[in-house]
């Protein structure tokens, strides 16, 4: 079945620093990706999708300023996560669709301190 | 918009015995659901999917689950639990018309594994 990557799979940074998630597709094109965010003990939300070559669509109530996502090739796109506070601390996911199914990333573990 | 319920959130069960946890879904057309599994820390694995056809559908590690138009669900059921099936399980349904859409999920149920 199709991959999808993730990395890192974990970070610790310092709050007001910006970090970078990246999720590839590792043996198939994907021109739309998803990002979701799972808080401990809850289910995975929907943050934004994410469109090859255009900018993503935001949920309502994600700021797209402090989640910035680039989707620059059909196999890669990342999730930044600007000025980053300890509320920010999740367990991001991120899925790739090829045909009709998501395949999902093994997730990023962030930890804002 | 669509929904997903799922009503509990802990559930026990002896291994050897059979198991069912129980999704509602809301939705007005045709939903796409899928079953995932999630072990702790670790990403989501896709167990089956209803697109359409058949209701009953067979999915990986002898898990399958009925879809029921009329009841608005999608229960997942095992006939004997092993103690590796102790996981975390989501419920999901498709948030557009399309298969391959963004997906909402439920809260999720903890499943326990008792000896």
């Amino acid at each position: 079945g199709a991959v999808v990557s993730q990395h890192p799979s974990w970070v610790i940074c310092k709050s007001g620093t910006s970090v970078k998630i990246e999720c590839r597709s590792l043996d198939f094109q994907a021109t739309t990706m998803f990002w979701y965010r799972q808080f401990p003990k809850q289910s995975l939300m929907l943050m934004a999708t994410s469109n090859e070559g255009s900018k993503a669509t935001y949920e309502q109530g994600v700021e797209k300023d402090k989640f910035l996502i680039n989707h620059a090739s059909l196999t890669l796109s990342t999730l930044t996560v600007t000025s980053a506070h300890p509320e920010d601390s999740s367990f991001y996911i991120c899925s790739a669709r090829e045909n009709n199914e998501q395949f999902f990333g093994p997730g990023t573990r962030l930890t804002v301190l | 918009a669509q929904s997903v319920t799922q009503p509990d959130i802990h559930i026990t069960v002896s291994e050897g015995a059979s198991l069912e946890l129980r999704c509602n879904y809301s939705y007005g057309a045709t939903p796409y659901l899928f079953w995932y599994v999630q072990s702790p820390g670790q990403g989501l694995q896709l167990l089956l999917k209803y697109f359409s056809g058949d209701t009953l559908v067979q999915g990986i590690k002898g898990f399958e689950a009925e879809f029921k138009r009329s009841q608005s669900s999608f229960n997942l059921r095992k006939p004997s639990v092993h103690w590796s099936d102790a996981a975390e399980y989501f419920c999901a349904v498709g948030a557009g018309n399309q298969a391959g859409t963004a997906l909402i999920f439920g809260k999720g149920t903890t499943l326990s594994v008792s000896s």
